[in-house]
């Protein structure tokens, strides 16, 4: 089955500063990848996806980059705020067969400092 | 307003006794799954649905149960709870992955369940 690697597990960056999280997955048929944001206490909540036929997507100060051949996508946070610190989740899923599960990686723990 | 609804939020019981978590979405979504979220694991899934009466297990689903009789339900179902299934638990749902197209799930607020 899937198996989503994600680094780091947790991550401290000054307010203002870049923040980088890495996945990697091992399935070559996954096809969606999604990123979810949980805060403390709440429900995961979706902030950005991207499909394999799309190399890169932007939305404000988030981006996620794809690379089919090396098997890993990222998320990118610029400009990093307070309200930004979360626990960050990777996924991958592909549609299609009979496999329609969503494997998610462990989650990164972001921390920004004001 | 568009939802996923979860009861009860928050469960202690003891050892055996079994329980059901209900799940219901207002959203007329095919697919429906539920997770379990264990600190250092992430989220991890229990059981998927893609409609109804068409249920299929995910990466953990040893000790669950779960029926889709109707589209808007999903529920959990712990026959004989053990220690080791205390976790915060979610369902989530979305448009079918069908057609080559994966969707966004939508989740519910979560059911922290303590099994003594």
């Amino acid at each position: 089955g899937e198996n989503v690697e994600q680094h780091p597990s947790t991550l401290s960056v000054q307010e203002g500063d870049s923040a980088v999280i890495k996945c990697t997955y091992s399935d070559s048929a996954s096809n969606y990848f999604p990123w979810y944001k949980q805060e403390l206490g709440k429900r995961p909540q979706l902030i950005i996806d991207i499909r394999s036929n799309v190399g890169e997507k932007k939305d404000q100060r988030i981006a996620v980059t794809l690379n089919k051949t090396a098997k890993h996508f990222s998320l990118h946070i610029t400009e990093t705020q307070p309200e930004d610190s979360a626990v960050y989740f990777c996924a991958a899923s592909r549609s299609g067969g009979s496999n329609y599960k969503l494997t998610f990686g462990k989650g990164t723990l972001l921390t920004v400092n004001p | 307003e568009a939802q996923v609804t979860q009861n009860p939020r928050y469960l202690i019981t003891v050892t055996g006794k079994k329980l059901t978590v209900t799940c219901s979405q207002n959203m007329n979504h095919e697919y429906m799954s539920w997770y379990r979220q264990d600190p250092g694991l992430g989220l991890r899934q229990i059981y998927y649905s893609m409609n109804v009466e068409v249920t299929d297990k995910g990466d953990v689903p040893e000790g669950y149960k779960v029926s889709r009789k109707e589209k808007r339900n999903f529920p959990l179902i712990l026959e004989s709870p053990s220690p080791n299934q205390t976790s915060l638990y979610f369902c989530a749902s979305s448009l079918s992955f069908q057609g080559g197209s994966n969707q966004p799930q939508h989740f519910g607020d979560g059911t922290r369940l303590s099994i003594l």
